[in-house]
């Protein structure tokens, strides 16, 4: 079965630190791996997008790489800000082959990080 | 360019009652898509279109209807609502369903069913 499993469930830091969070997926065969940013009350929002050959992918203070060989990403946020706290949400791509439905997504529960002044 | 529209933002239903959930995008995107969203859960799909006519269901789609018949829209139809359907609803679009780009997602309709 196809699962996206993310860690650590929540996360408290204090404004201006670094901190990393990880996801790791058994989705195969793999096609893209995705990280989204979900602030309270909205809908998700896109952060970055690998595919298997890239290892490392930013998007300003956010960093995510991919391990497709351990089948590992993570996602690093730089001297985070209040605005970063959020759900996190890993989200990995199979290519299936059963007609129209040529793509399928497993979400992970994401994690729910605080920033605190 | 408003993205994807949801409305409405809130909804509360007694059970039994049926509704129609509306998303629309502007992007002219082919695929569109429902989610919903429990705690604890990762967005499990409802179901999806890859264009205009074309309709097919995702992993949780009992109790729920939709339809394509233009590219901007996409309302899911809740045929009688049960306390098990009280759940926060998404809906996404991409310009396709696969590598290209990532997922916009509308705002969201928290639904209640009592």
């Amino acid at each position: 079965k196809n699962q996206v499993e993310q860690s650590p469930q929540s996360l408290i830091i204090l404004e201006g630190k670094n901190c990393t969070l990880q996801c790791n997926y058994t989705v195969s065969p793999f096609s893209n791996l995705r990280w989204y940013k979900q602030d309270t009350g909205r809908g998700p929002v896109s952060l970055t997008i690998m595919t298997f050959s890239e290892n490392t992918k930013s998007n300003g203070r956010y960093t995510a790489t991919l391990d497709a060989d351990t089948k590992q990403s993570s996602l690093h946020i730089t001297a985070s800000q209040l605005s970063d706290s959020a759900s996190y949400i890993c989200v990995v791509t199979q290519v299936a082959y059963s007609g129209a439905g040529s793509y399928q997504l497993t979400f992970g529960k994401g994690t729910k990080l605080s920033v605190i002044p | 360019n408003a993205g994807v529209t949801q409305t409405p933002k809130f909804q509360v239903l007694k059970t039994g009652q049926s509704m129609t959930l509306q998303c629309a995008q502007d992007m002219n995107h082919e695929y569109m898509s429902w989610y919903r969203q429990d705690p604890g859960m990762g967005l499990r799909l409802i179901h999806y279109s890859v264009g205009a006519g074309i309709t097919d269901q995702g992993e949780v789609p009992n109790g729920y209807n939709v339809s394509r018949s233009t590219t901007e829209d996409f309302p899911l139809r809740l045929l009688s609502a049960a306390p098990s359907q009280t759940s926060v609803y998404f809906c996404a679009s991409s310009l396709t369903q696969g590598l290209q780009g990532g997922y916009t997602f509308g705002s969201g309709t928290r639904l209640t069913v009592v």
